[in-house]
């Protein structure tokens, strides 16, 4: 089957732009993760989701950054205003149930603020 | 908050060498997990370790896992071009399953 996709694979946008990236996570999979993993660094959490709800956003920056997963399928994150330190790749992950299960990655959307 | 540290940040070698890259946790793991991140991609899990003095074999590649469970070592025998890539470990940051990765260990090998 299918693994995890993302939509775009690479944005450029100019300072103070809207942006909206996509997640396509497992069929079937419940618990859906973002992550930002910046240059040199290892991915660092910002949301989790089980099913339609966000159980955890605690990793969120600020208030620039929601995301939302209304069908409980495909997610969305938003980052409006955006800043040159928003240049990251940006990681979504699925699993079967969340908890410890095993998250499975996509390979990212390469956000890049001139 | 929970600090994991990889060492070495960066690795270049001959194909055919041995490796061992390490990861300390600032406190005990509660389930250490070994990804590697080839460019362009996300994370592949390889291994998740759960007891202490636990040792796991993945074809070439042996994961060791401390004792007292703050530190883990991932060795290598002879090395091979495709073994190029980050190496991260990880841990659970909560019961819901977000994980704390380390900053990588980035891995070239020549061939």
């Amino acid at each position: 089957g299918a693994g995890v996709s993302q939509t775009p694979s690479n944005k450029v946008t100019e300072k103070g732009k809207y942006v909206e990236l996509r997640c396509d996570p497992i069929s079937g999979h419940t618990a859906l993760y973002w992550y930002r993993q910046s240059l040199g660094q290892g991915p660092e959490f910002l949301i989790y989701f089980q099913g339609t709800g966000a159980a955890d956003d605690s990793g969120l920056p600020n208030d620039r950054f929601f995301a939302v997963r209304p069908e409980g399928s495909v997610s969305t994150l938003k980052i409006q205003r955006t800043e040159r330190g928003d240049s990251a790749v940006y990681l979504c992950a699925s699993s079967l149930v969340g908890g410890r299960e095993t998250q499975y990655f996509g390979p990212g959307t390469r956000l890049l603020v001139l | 908050t929970q600090l994991l540290e990889q060492s070495p940040q960066f690795l270049s070698i001959q194909e055919g060498e041995n490796l061992t890259v390490y990861c300390n946790s600032s406190s005990v793991f509660s389930s250490l997990q070994w990804y590697r991140q080839e460019p362009g991609e996300g994370p592949v899990l390889l291994v998740t370790v759960v007891t202490g003095g636990e040792v796991k074999k993945l074809k070439r590649l042996t994961f060791q896992f401390g004792d007292a469970r703050k530190d883990s070592s991932l060795h290598i025998t002879a090395a091979q071009p495709g073994d190029t890539g980050l190496y991260l470990c990880a841990d659970y940051g909560g019961s819901q399953g977000n994980l704390i990765f380390g900053k990588g260990t980035k891995l070239s090998v020549k061939p």
